[in-house]
């Protein structure tokens, strides 16, 4: 049973517009939220993370918005960058601060 | 700079055969992780540790087991590889407390023929 969500996996956008990523989870007891953006061959980087006492995070070009009664979150990308073309995974833990769980991905590409 | 390093980029292994796959840290963290990656799956976890000699089951622990010796590195070991295992392998390792996230290596791509 897939407790984080990614549903779509795949995204194009123009450079300079929008992007935006989902993630959904089901276990309520998850209580903090991380986004991880991974290049080909590369391992996967940290890019922001929020608490669900928090509702908003945001650092430069990336916000992430929780919604926890709808168990859903989102990652903002303003303005996109062809730079930004990877691999970007949710992930949950819950508050006995175990192993992060994974979404499958969501790959955005950024055209010019 | 910090960091967590795999020994292997690529592997080749032939079916039945022990492979190891290694992972050293350099930050001093508690705990270390080994992940999956596979088209259309996502991040999967295989094995943590929280400290030494200390290990932990994930999701998908069949037909792998780890070893922790010492605090900085954490192996993989497929015990006999299988076709199945062919897959993109991921370590990565944290201080105690998810908040901090993890810090991931490069992977290694092992693909067993």
């Amino acid at each position: 049973d897939q407790q984080v969500k990614q549903n779509s996996p795949s995204l194009s956008v123009q450079e300079g517009r929008i992007s935006i990523l989902n993630c959904d989870y089901t276990n309520s007891m998850f209580d903090y939220f991380l986004w991880y953006k991974k290049y080909p061959a590369e391992g996967p980087t940290f890019l922001i993370s929020i608490s669900s006492i928090k509702d908003k995070n945001e650092d430069g070009r990336f916000t992430v918005f929780l919604n926890k009664s709808a168990k859903h979150l989102s990652l903002h990308i303003v303005p996109s960058q062809p730079g930004d073309s990877a691999v970007y995974f949710c992930a949950a833990s819950d508050q006995a601060g175990t192993a992060l769980i994974f979404g499958k991905g969501t790959t955005l590409s950024v055209s010019s | 700079d910090v960091k967590v390093t795999q020994s292997s980029r690529y592997l080749v292994k032939r079916t039945g055969e022990k492979v190891f796959l290694e992972c050293v840290q350099d930050m001093d963290h508690e705990n270390m992780f080994w992940y999956r990656q596979d088209p259309g799956l996502g991040l999967r976890l295989i094995y943590f540790s929280y400290d030494v000699k200390m290990k932990e089951k994930g999701d998908i622990p069949e037909g792998y087991s780890v070893s922790r010796e010492k605090k900085e590195r954490f192996s993989l070991i497929l015990e006999s590889a299988s076709t199945n295992q062919t897959s993109m392998y991921l370590c990565a390792s944290s201080l105690v407390g998810i908040y901090y996230g993890y810090t991931f290596g490069s992977g290694t791509r092992l693909t067993v023929v």
